[in-house]
């Protein structure tokens, strides 16, 4: 079973400042890695597929890298409307697996 | 893109079962996969477990094997999750949410089912 890590657990920024999420798998997981937004309340929103592609409507302040094993998330300025829950997820063609998350606060 | 409507919320006793059901419209159903992702109070993300309308196949997440059954219903547009043997623990939200393909990511989350196990 792989494992999905998230660091740190809680990242303080600012508005404006660069933010870097991590995400590391137990085994390599290639490029099937996601990431979601998710605020209070409300559903997650895909932000990145394959590791590295913005879903639909995503603003481009937000980028995903890496690759096997290591990944990261990247919001290179930050908006208000951004401070919320950031989760990996690992897809395959049985399971998906998430991270424990990551919570952006200000 | 397909809107995902749950049915309401629900109030069980422990050792009871639950079901809960997710109406797609939009899109073509049988062409996705739909999965059951739950979110305990204040806690993560965690699948449960999916189906493959078209073809009837079924994936579980380990922990959840022998407690979850997931269907779907082509000629309504509707599928269901059943946890059976509830606890406590196993109050949350429950979520359905599509998947283009078998090998693609979840990008579409229905609003979500609030579950609680209580005495």
């Amino acid at each position: 079973e792989i494992v999905m890590t998230q660091s740190p657990a809680t990242l303080s920024v600012s508005p404006g400042d660069r933010a870097t999420l991590s995400c590391r798998a137990s085994q390599s997981v290639s490029s099937n890695l996601a990431w979601y937004q998710q605020k209070p309340g409300q559903a997650p929103r895909l932000l990145i597929y394959g590791a590295s592609t913005r879903a639909t409507g995503i603003p481009a302040r937000f980028s995903g890298s890496g690759s096997e094993t290591e990944f990261t998330l990247t919001i290179s300025s930050l908006q208000s409307e951004d401070f919320a829950v950031y989760y990996c997820q690992h897809y395959n063609n049985w399971l998906y697996t998430f991270g424990q998350g990551t919570k952006l606060e200000i | 893109q397909v809107q995902l409507v749950q049915s309401g919320a629900e109030v069980k006793k422990p050792g009871s079962s639950v079901k809960v059901s997710c109406k797609a419209s939009g899109g073509t159903f049988n062409s996705y996969t739909i999965s059951w992702v739950r979110q305990a109070p204040g806690q993560g993300l965690e699948w449960m477990g999916r189906i493959i309308p078209i073809l009837g196949i079924t994936n579980y997440a380990q922990k959840f094997q022998g407690r979850v059954t997931v269907i779907a219903d082509i000629s309504s547009t509707t599928a269901s999750m059943e946890l059976s043997s509830l606890r406590y623990e196993d109050t949350a939200v429950y979520y359905c949410a599509t998947g283009s393909g078998s090998s693609d990511p979840i990008d579409n989350w229905g609003q979500g089912t609030l579950v609680t196990v209580s005495s």
